[in-house]
């Protein structure tokens, strides 16, 4: 059974639109994250959260917020899409956060912006 | 400018040979550093990971050498096989006031010949 659950694998939207990412974990952890993986690009850090709680966030944009409703959800909601936003974005999920946690990914949700 | 380099971008080895991938840095406060395994379609799958206290850590026919003074680690994979065949990436992270942020380098396509 898959440990961390994305939903949906893929999705499409049109500029200007607003859509949420779905995050679950199920491997007891308490801390998750948000990267995102674009063309000739490296995975790039989002967010990251412990116990619910907001721990670095990098994105520069305020259009993408993390939301937290339960210790094992992180969900990331995306407002006013741009097709720059295009990309595959990652969860992760760790036992603990800081330094050497080893990080867990899940599928991925490739958002394509039309 | 990039903070984690990896070369090659792309490598083709025959089966049962060995695989050795490099990866460099500059921030001298990056003390961990896991590697990362992706297949198409898939997320990152952590492979194997060292921290900057250790120069060698080996797991099956996986191994990453550390060397702190060039700033460089590789990771050796022998009798290399087939379903071998995915994007490796090396990653770091800082230690002191880390929030989990692993950063990433482009990645090596390998492609393991029968």
């Amino acid at each position: 059974d898959p440990k961390i659950i994305q939903k949906p694998k893929y999705l499409v939207a049109v500029t200007g639109s607003e859509k949420i990412l779905i995050c679950e974990q199920y491997l007891g952890h308490n801390a998750m994250y948000w990267y995102r993986q674009s063309a000739k690009k490296p995975l790039e850090f989002m967010f990251s959260y412990s116990y619910q709680k907001l721990m670095d966030n990098q994105t520069a944009s305020s259009r993408f917020q993390p939301q937290s409703s339960k210790k094992n959800h992180l969900d990331l909601q995306i407002t006013a899409l741009k097709p720059d936003d295009s990309a595959t974005y990652f969860c992760a999920s760790s036992q603990t956060g800081g330094r050497d946690a080893e990080q867990f990914f899940g599928p991925g949700t490739r958002l394509t912006v039309l | 400018q990039q903070q984690v380099r990896q070369s090659p971008q792309s490598l083709t080895v025959w089966e049962g040979g060995t695989t050795v991938l490099t990866c460099s840095y500059e921030d001298s406060t990056f003390n961990y550093f896991p590697w990362y395994q992706q297949f198409p379609g898939e997320g990152p799958a952590l492979l194997i990971s060292i921290l900057s206290v250790s120069d060698k850590k080996e797991d099956g026919r996986f191994t990453t050498f550390f060397n702190k003074r060039e700033k460089k680690l590789s990771l050796h994979i022998i009798d290399s096989q087939p379903g071998d065949s995915a994007t490796y990436f090396c990653a770091a992270s800082k230690g002191t006031g880390n929030t989990g942020k692993l950063i990433f380098g482009l990645g090596t396509t390998l492609q393991v010949q029968p």
